[in-house]
């Protein structure tokens, strides 16, 4: 098993373009969910989807579109960058059951965002 | 909202020696799990140690164990005999049982000094 996959690992974008983080996992998890990480803040949930078809959003969503087309795959999409995006995203899956969280996230390896 | 508290950004050990991280939550749920994740220079987030709330025994794996008071909304990490490959930011969170969305605490920098 691969295990989380995140591509691409280094990005550097300029204020107001548009990218796709990309997420793909091999485990069969139901759970897929993106976070960011700043400095002294911890990893802070961005939207998450409990199966194909369902995204919600989390802690901070604005700026941020998701969908979940297939099981595997969790794209993020920045619709137009700006600098306070400027972050490491982390990727994470987990098996579920109805709609809840029931075993430990597992990671990607993060992409680092700058946006300048 | 669940709220998870890491009251010490860094905190320093001497190679086999033995250090206690900290970690507080709010939440007014009774069912939960807790967790740590190291994350090392590598960046990569790796669980650590995981808590069920129902559980009055606490998590042991290894050289890592938890203190866990949940009257008091605590949650500490203790690492026996550091190792220079413990230095990582080591993160706390919180998720209800019911939930799907895992809360994390601002991190603790952990440095192993040889």
């Amino acid at each position: 098993n691969a295990g989380v996959t995140q591509t691409p690992k280094f990005q550097v974008l300029k204020t107001g373009q548009s990218m796709t983080l990309q997420c793909a996992q091999d485990m069969n998890h139901e759970y897929m969910s993106w976070y960011r990480q700043d400095p002294g803040m911890g990893l802070r949930l961005i939207h998450y989807s409990v199966g194909a078809g369902i995204t919600d959003q989390g802690e901070v969503p604005n700026g941020y579109n998701v969908s979940r087309s297939t099981t595997e795959d969790f794209p993020l999409r920045l619709l137009s960058a700006a600098p306070s995006q400027t972050s490491v995203y982390f990727c994470a899956s987990s098996y579920s059951g109805q709609g809840r969280v029931n075993s430990p996230l597992h990671f990607g390896n993060g992409t680092r965002l700058t946006v300048t | 909202a669940q709220t998870v508290t890491q009251s010490q950004p860094e905190m320093s050990v001497q190679e086999a020696e033995t250090v206690t991280l900290s970690c507080t939550y709010d939440t007014s749920e009774n069912n939960y799990y807790l967790f740590w994740y190291k994350q090392p220079p590598s960046r990569q987030m790796i669980l650590v140690i995981r808590q069920e709330a129902y559980k009055q025994q606490n998590a042991t794996e290894n050289r890592f164990s938890v203190n866990f008071q949940k009257a008091a909304k605590s949650f500490s990490l203790k690492i026996s005999d550091s190792q220079l490959g413990d230095t990582a930011m080591y993160f706390c969170a919180f998720l209800r049982t019911s939930g799907s969305r895992l809360t994390f605490g601002e991190g603790t920098q952990l440095t192993v000094n040889p």
